[in-house]
């Protein structure tokens, strides 16, 4: 009963091309995320969705287009890969309660996206 | 949200508590401070978090200074798979678009 899983765990792709990581959450939060790790381990955040609408986009190239279908998918669709996007993404969700303190944000166990 | 100083690494005894420091100096009244941890190759895991009085769950203790610029998490007794890289943020809450900045953290080895 993973609480937010994400697929593929391995993705090895060429560059040009175009692919997706989808992610769903089993616990019934109106908040997700999707992060990225790269080769020297920083996470950082690309995304916010609350409630199927955009929040947060981190400067993020147009490349890399976020969708939300409902409240419990984010799915994460790269157009044009190139060697730089190789990286770790992590999707994540929480329950956004707003300025109250219960807002844990849980994660995935990520997609390793590799490209040649 | 503040930024916040950690160790780069720390090595702690198997058995033996791991008390793992953090500075916000600059931290504000209404900023939480948070830590997760990333065991190699999974995703990050909440660990505890807190606003001014100490924090304990069946994962961690946080201490938080008085004066709030600096914490401790502590792990009271430290397995193999403590392993990882723990990160403390410090993080405002707002009413919508809340999220984690991500430090470099410390990287915790555990030794038997």
């Amino acid at each position: 009963d993973t609480a937010v899983s994400q697929t593929p765990k391995y993705l090895v792709t060429q560059m040009g091309n175009d692919k997706s990581i989808k992610c769903e959450q089993n616990l019934g939060h109106d908040t997700m995320y999707w992060y990225k790790q790269d080769s020297k381990k920083f996470l950082k955040i690309m995304f916010s969705y609350n409630n199927k609408e955009l929040i947060i986009n981190e400067t993020v190239p147009n490349r890399f287009s976020p969708k939300s279908p409902d409240k419990a998918h984010l799915n994460l669709h790269i157009n044009s890969l190139e060697l730089g996007d190789s990286a770790v993404y992590f999707c994540a969700s929480s329950q956004d309660r707003g300025f109250t303190s219960g807002n844990t944000i849980y994660f995935g166990e990520g997609s390793w996206l590799t490209v040649v | 949200d503040a930024k916040t100083t950690q160790p780069t690494s720390m090595d702690c005894a198997e058995g033996r508590a791991a008390n793992l420091p953090c500075n916000h100096s600059t931290i504000s009244g209404n900023e939480y401070v948070y830590w997760y941890r990333q065991i190699h190759s999974q995703g990050p895991q909440y660990i505890i978090h807190g606003l001014k009085n100490n924090e304990t769950n069946e994962m961690a203790s946080l201490i938080i200074t008085e004066d709030r610029k600096s914490s401790t998490l502590i792990l009271p007794h430290a397995t193999l798979r403590d392993t990882a890289v723990y990160y403390c943020i410090v993080r405002a809450l707002k009413a919508a678009g809340n999220k984690l900045t991500f430090g470099g953290g410390t990287r915790v080895l555990v030794k038997p």
